[in-house]
């Protein structure tokens, strides 16, 4: 069946640092990819996705590549802030049948000052 | 509008007590889902339910049961709790045609002594 790994965390970086959050999928045909966001206390929202290969989804300054070849998602920023403390977590969702997403165990991401 | 709304935020149970969470959506989205997030398992889901009046199994269904009576609301009932029910509860809902943008309430936070 499908699945999502991501690196184990928690994550933890100064401000201004360099973030890589490595995400690696298993999954039949072509499927869509998310990076979801929890801040503290929250539900999860929708960070950035990539429906096909090759194709890079960014946003708030977050951004990650679908990589065919590798099965890859990984979430990069170039400057972290205190205030991307948070959960990331990786998902997938395989076109036809019910939409349903995978995810994965989610990254803890502390930012120091 | 409010988007996806739970309630309660927070509860304690003693085992074999009986609740009912309640999910509310504005967005008048046909696809509703229950997680349950665990430390270090990411989000599993539990029921879904793909128009008012029906549902189905996801992927944790056992000691849960589900009601879709109307489209903007989703309940997940525990009829006899135990302990291995703790857990922080997500609702989400979707768009039948935005297959790739769920959006999440805030979650219930659930303890069972």
């Amino acid at each position: 069946g499908d699945s999502v790994t991501q690196m184990e965390g928690p994550v933890t970086l100064s401000e201004e640092a360099f973030l890589t959050i490595n995400c690696t999928y298993t999954a039949t045909g072509y499927p869509s990819l998310f990076w979801y966001v929890q801040y503290p206390g929250e539900g999860l929202q929708l960070l950035l996705k990539a429906t096909k290969a090759d194709d890079k989804g960014s946003n708030k300054g977050f951004e990650a590549t679908y990589r065919k070849e590798t099965t890859s998602f990984h979430l990069e920023k170039g400057s972290v802030q205190v205030s991307d403390s948070a959960v990331y977590f990786c998902a997938l969702i395989r076109a036809g049948g019910s939409y349903i997403p995978t995810f994965g165990r989610g990254t803890s991401l502390i930012v120091h000052p | 509008n409010a988007g996806v709304t739970q309630t309660p935020k927070f509860r304690v149970l003693k085992t074999g007590q009986s609740m009912t969470l309640l999910c509310a959506q504005d967005m008048n989205h046909e696809y509703m889902y229950w997680y349950r997030q665990d430390p270090g398992m990411g989000l599993r889901l539990i029921h879904y339910s793909v128009g008012e009046g029906t549902t189905a199994k996801g992927e944790v269904p056992d000691g849960y049961n589900v009601s879709r009576l109307k489209k903007q609301n989703f309940l997940l009932g525990l009829e006899s709790a135990a302990p291995s029910q703790t857990s922080v509860y997500f609702c989400a809902s979707r768009d039948r045609d935005r297959y790739n943008e769920q959006f999440f309430g805030p979650g219930t936070r659930l303890t069972v002594l």
